[in-house]
């Protein structure tokens, strides 16, 4: 099946500090989404980005389809975008196969 | 709109027991799907449904049966409760790509 690996496994931070997570996969995909899983264990979709660029807020993503990665940016980091980023992704012609999620960045904001 | 419940937020099983976990969605979205999160570790697919009465096998199915009678719910059976079956069970529905997640069911087998 298709690979997913996130990067970096974990990030640490001070409020205000800027960031960037790479999500690179294996296959050709027509879907990808980010999600972020608060602390209390909450998934909230942030994108579907299947390629190109989107910006909500103080967050933005980048998908190169041709290159089979995407990132997450977060600028202007405060405590409340603490938890785990997920990326994942779905495969070109795979139906309803459901989404391939990888093992997240595990983020910390320190005030 | 409610979005995505799930009911109970925690269980704590024997093993062998059996209970089935409720989810609803009040959405009208035709995909339904279960995935379990283990620690460290991002969703893996349980099971789905494209639509009311059909289901088909994600990537962990053993263990779990699912049925569709309705749009709006889609039940998680476990049969025979394992400890490998510890783990935080989440329900989605889905409208185009788009994913909608419930807040999760604790379960602990012993």
């Amino acid at each position: 099946g298709i690979q997913v690996e996130q990067s970096p496994p974990d990030l640490i931070l001070q409020e205000g500090a800027n960031s960037t997570l790479r999500c690179n996969f294996s296959d050709s995909v027509n879907n990808l989404q980010w999600f972020h899983q608060n602390p209390w264990g909450q998934l909230i979709n942030l994108f579907y980005i299947p390629s190109g660029t989107k910006q909500n807020g103080r967050l933005s993503a980048t998908t190169v389809a041709t290159e089979r990665y995407s990132l997450l940016y977060i600028s202007s980091s405060q405590t409340t975008d603490s938890g785990v980023y997920f990326c994942a992704v779905e495969l070109t012609g795979g139906g309803a196969d459901g989404l391939t999620f990888g093992k997240g960045t595990h983020l910390i904001i320190q005030p | 709109n409610a979005g995505v419940t799930q009911t109970p937020k925690f269980q704590v099983l024997k093993t062998g027991q059996s209970m089935t976990l409720q989810c609803a969605q009040d959405m009208n979205h035709e995909y339904m799907s279960w995935y379990r999160q283990d620690p460290g570790m991002g969703l893996r697919l349980i099971h789905y449904s494209v639509g009311a009465g059909i289901t088909d096998q994600g990537e962990v199915p053993n263990g779990y049966n699912v049925s569709r009678s309705t749009t709006e719910d889609f039940p998680l059976r476990l049969l025979s409760a394992a400890p490998s079956q510890t783990s935080v069970y989440f329900c989605a529905s889905r409208t185009g790509r788009t994913q909608y997640f419930g807040p999760g069911t604790r379960l602990l087998v012993l």
